[in-house]
């Protein structure tokens, strides 16, 4: 049981360049999310979604496109990167009928 | 309007000193309530959470938090700090999606 993994853990991208940030569940969680961490501001909710097919914008999504086609996989997709998308993402997930949520290690992105 | 505040930032504590971080929320029906810790160079981790009963939860290693409904606080305590707790915080009420607060970053010197 490996939990929440994500890939790549570190990227460097130039302007206007175009990624996806994996993020790959095996608790079999209904509800996935993703964060992104700047310093001193805390998390912000980028994207989550309740299952598979379904999915919402949190409080930053510009910028940001998500999918979620199995139950299993939550990949953030960048189409345009910008330097304001410098950042540390954070993938998690959660069951459903329970409160906690499981992190994945994280990817740390630098667009420059 | 939802949310949630981390009144300290940055504290900074030696060994063996008592801790308290604070925590507010603002949302207008039932929550539950979670602390999270990021210790340096890894993921989240959930310290402890409330969810009814008994005010007082104790978590792990050696965390306590209290909600105070009147004040729409869960305060985070411990006791005596060690130089392992030195990591970031973070107060995240819930219901979905969940807020987080801003962090407050704990620096616990030897």
């Amino acid at each position: 049981n490996a939990g929440v993994t994500q890939t790549p853990k570190f990227r460097i991208l130039k302007i206007g360049q175009s990624m996806t940030l994996q993020c790959t569940q095996d608790m079999n969680h209904n509800y996935m999310y993703w964060y992104r961490q700047d310093p001193g501001m805390g998390l912000k909710l980028i994207y989550y979604s309740v299952g598979a097919g379904i999915t919402d914008k949190g409080e930053v999504p510009n910028g940001y496109n998500v999918s979620r086609s199995t139950t299993e996989d939550f990949p953030l997709r960048l189409e345009l990167a910008a330097p304001s998308q410098t950042s540390v993402y954070f993938c998690a997930s959660r069951g459903l009928g329970t409160d906690t949520q499981y992190f994945g290690p994280g990817t740390r992105l630098t667009v420059l | 309007a939802q949310s949630v505040s981390q009144h300290n930032h940055h504290v900074i504590l030696s060994e063996a000193a008592s801790l308290e971080l604070g925590c507010n929320y603002s949302y207008g029906g039932t929550v539950n309530l979670f602390w999270y810790v990021q210790y340096p160079g890894q993921h989240l981790q959930l310290l402890l959470k409330y969810f009814s009963g008994d005010p007082l939860v104790k978590g792990i290693k050696g965390f306590e938090a209290e909600f105070i409904k009147s004040k729409f606080s869960f305060n985070l305590r411990k006791p005596s700090v060690q130089w392992s707790d030195t990591a970031e915080y973070f107060c995240a009420p819930r219901p979905i999606p969940q807020r987080f607060g801003a962090g407050t970053r704990l620096t616990v010197k030897p």
